[in-house]
Formats: C-alpha cells, structure tokens, sequence
C-alpha cells in the first residue's frame, strides 16, 4: 500500500524556468514532510522539509507547499539550474512513529 | 559532525551466497537506524529500522535480516540471495532531536 504517491515519475524544465514537483499522501498521521534530492549512485540528501502547522517553507531556490485538507505537497525549484538534474523524492513521516515513507521519485531534467 | 559510513560500494554475488552489508554512524549516539532499498526504477522502501541495540523492526517479510550489534552499528544480511535482492541499499540515521532522515552512500547490489 503506497502511502506516499509521486505520479509523475519524470519532468524536464527549461534552464531557468520554474520545476513544480507534485506529492500525494493518504495517511493523515503523516505530520512531517520532507524533500530528497538524489544523484546516481548516491545517497538522498535532505533538501527542505515542513511540519503539518505550516503550509509554505522556503530555503533560497526551493519552496515547499503542503496542502493538508487535500494532502497534497508541492515542491517548486526557481529558477531551475542544471545542476538541479535529479530524482527527486518526497518523504511522510508520524513523528509518534519515527518511520519515513518515500514516494517513488520524480526524474527532473533541465534543459539549457 | 555527524557521518555515516556505509560498505561495500558495490557488491556482485552468486544467487544463493550469503550477504552482509554493514552501516556505522559517528558523532552521535543511540539514533534511530534505517535499512532502504532502491529496485531499478522503483522508489524507496523501507526494509528494517532499529530504534536501540537489539531492536528491529521489519517492515517487508523477505530473504533478509537486520541486527543492531552495537548501538552505531547496522548490519544487513542474508543467509541465501536471490536474483530479486538486487537493488541499490541505503543506510540512514536520525538523530531523535531531528526529524531528518540522514543517508550513507549506498551499495549496489548485484545478484546473478
């Protein structure tokens, strides 16, 4: 039972443009959320997260949304850079459970 | 600081020997612990998380086993691989003052 859903499973943006990466969520314990930004043959690494008391965290280039009564999140990248070529993966976790649940990943490539 | 060190890189086995990939963490103590899996175009699932020494918690019955030795230490095994085991393993710590989830580099595993 995938409990964390990215459904585009690709992206490609225009260098400069704006990357929007979409993340649906079915359990409604999930009070954490996180973003995972992964390059071949490496680890995630932590990219932004939010807390459910919020519904907008922004660090520099990246801004997470997090629409609760829809249980929706969204990841915008502006302006989108080459180097932001990734797969990108959005994380739920219960903060009582001290799991995280990973949704597929979205493959973002940036085009000049 | 905090590290994580995860070994080997990559690793190419014979269907039916046995595993064991080990994770240590330094710089903190008594983390929560993380086994992930990656499958060839799939996203990450959680196979085991340990909260203490001697602690697991499986969370997908299948051909692998986790043991918590030491209270940084992670230990991945298998007693008889299958072709399905193949995939990309992470290690992953959280400190229990942060809800971050913080990953090793990864193992490639092959099964042939």
């Amino acid at each position: 039972d995938q409990q964390v859903k990215q459904n585009s499973p690709s992206l490609s943006v225009q260098e400069g443009r704006i990357s929007i990466l979409n993340c649906d969520y079915t359990n409604s314990m999930f009070d954490y959320f996180l973003w995972y930004k992964k390059y071949p043959a490496e680890g995630p690494t932590f990219l932004i997260s939010i807390s459910s008391i919020k519904d907008k965290n922004e660090d520099g280039r990246f801004t997470v949304f997090l629409n609760k009564s829809a249980k929706h999140l969204s990841l915008h990248i502006v302006p989108s850079q080459p180097g932001d070529s990734a797969v990108y993966f959005c994380a739920a976790s219960a903060r009582s459970w001290g799991k995280f649940q990973f949704g597929a990943g979205t493959q973002v490539v940036v085009t000049p | 600081s905090q590290t994580i060190h995860q070994w080997p890189a990559t690793l190419v086995q014979p269907v039916g020997s046995p595993l064991s990939l080990e994770c240590t963490v330094e710089g903190t103590s008594n983390p929560n612990l993380y086994w992930y899996r990656q499958a060839a175009g799939r996203g990450l699932q959680l196979l085991f998380y340990s909260v203490g020494i001697g602690q697991i918690s499986s969370e997908v019955p299948q051909n692998l086993s986790a043991s918590r030795p030491q209270d940084r230490q992670f230990i991945l095994s298998s007693k008889k691989l299958l072709l399905s085991d193949s995939g990309f393993y992470l290690c992953a710590w959280r400190d229990l003052s942060d809800e971050k989830l913080f990953f090793g580099s990864g193992t490639q595993l092959s099964v042939l």
